[in-house]
């Protein structure tokens, strides 16, 4: 199947600092990606559709400007999360589905927030 | 909008024993039904997937059957493995449009 990388795995920052999370589809392009959030023993929450070229779209709930989101390329996606607190800590994962629709995930990416 | 419900939420089965798990969905117009395993830490690994126009897919010891006019749909993990311990996510949607997905399955085959 298709390969979608996520970067980092695992992070650990401080209270009021940002971290930016990246998303790439290593062998196809997606105008479209996905980003989630897990908590845990949790199902994945949607939080937001990137567009590329435009602006994402956001689910009802979720901060566009706490949680930043650019697709710059037909292969990336980066998720940036601003001003971090430890209630921002979980598990983010990224998906991107191919031209035949099927939806491939990263690795997921465990960010900590002291 | 597509509502996904998953049971059971807790399976355990006996290695070599067969494993079933169920999937109901809400919208009519969703045709593309994927079934992810996850393991810990990691993402969601795509294991088979089904789209509307079949009723029946099968990869070795996966398979996954779909009842449209009931709106339901379920993977059958054969001669299960200890390694097929996971949590298992089905989902659902139509098009490119987001997966909508279950709330997980934990799987727990004992050898």
């Amino acid at each position: 199947g298709a390969v979608v990388s996520q970067h980092p795995s695992r992070v650990i920052c401080k209270s009021g600092t940002s971290v930016k999370i990246e998303c790439r589809s290593l062998d196809f392009q997606a105008t479209t990606m996905f980003w989630y959030r897990q908590f845990p023993k949790k199902s994945l929450m949607l939080m937001a559709t990137s567009n590329e070229g435009s602006k994402a779209t956001y689910e009802q709930g979720v901060e566009k400007d706490k949680f930043l989101i650019n697709h710059a390329s037909l292969t990336l996606s980066t998720l940036t999360v601003t001003s971090a607190h430890p209630e921002d800590s979980s598990f983010y994962i990224c998906s991107a589905r191919d031209q035949e629709a099927e939806a491939f995930f990263g690795q997921g990416t465990r960010l900590t927030v002291v | 909008g597509e509502n996904v419900e998953q049971h059971p939420s807790t399976l355990s089965v006996q290695e070599g024993d067969s494993a079933v798990i169920k999937c109901t969905y809400s919208d009519s117009a969703s045709n593309y039904f994927p079934w992810y395993k996850q393991e810990l830490g990691k993402g969601p690994q795509l294991i088979i997937d089904i789209r509307s126009n079949v009723g029946e897919k099968k990869d070795q010891r996966i398979a996954v059957t779909l009842n449209k006019t009931a709106k339901h749909f379920s993977l059958h993990i054969t001669e299960t493995q200890p390694e097929d311990s996971a949590v298992y996510f089905c989902a659902a949607s139509q098009g490119n449009t987001p997966l909508v997905f279950g709330k997980g399955t934990r799987l727990s085959v004992i050898a």
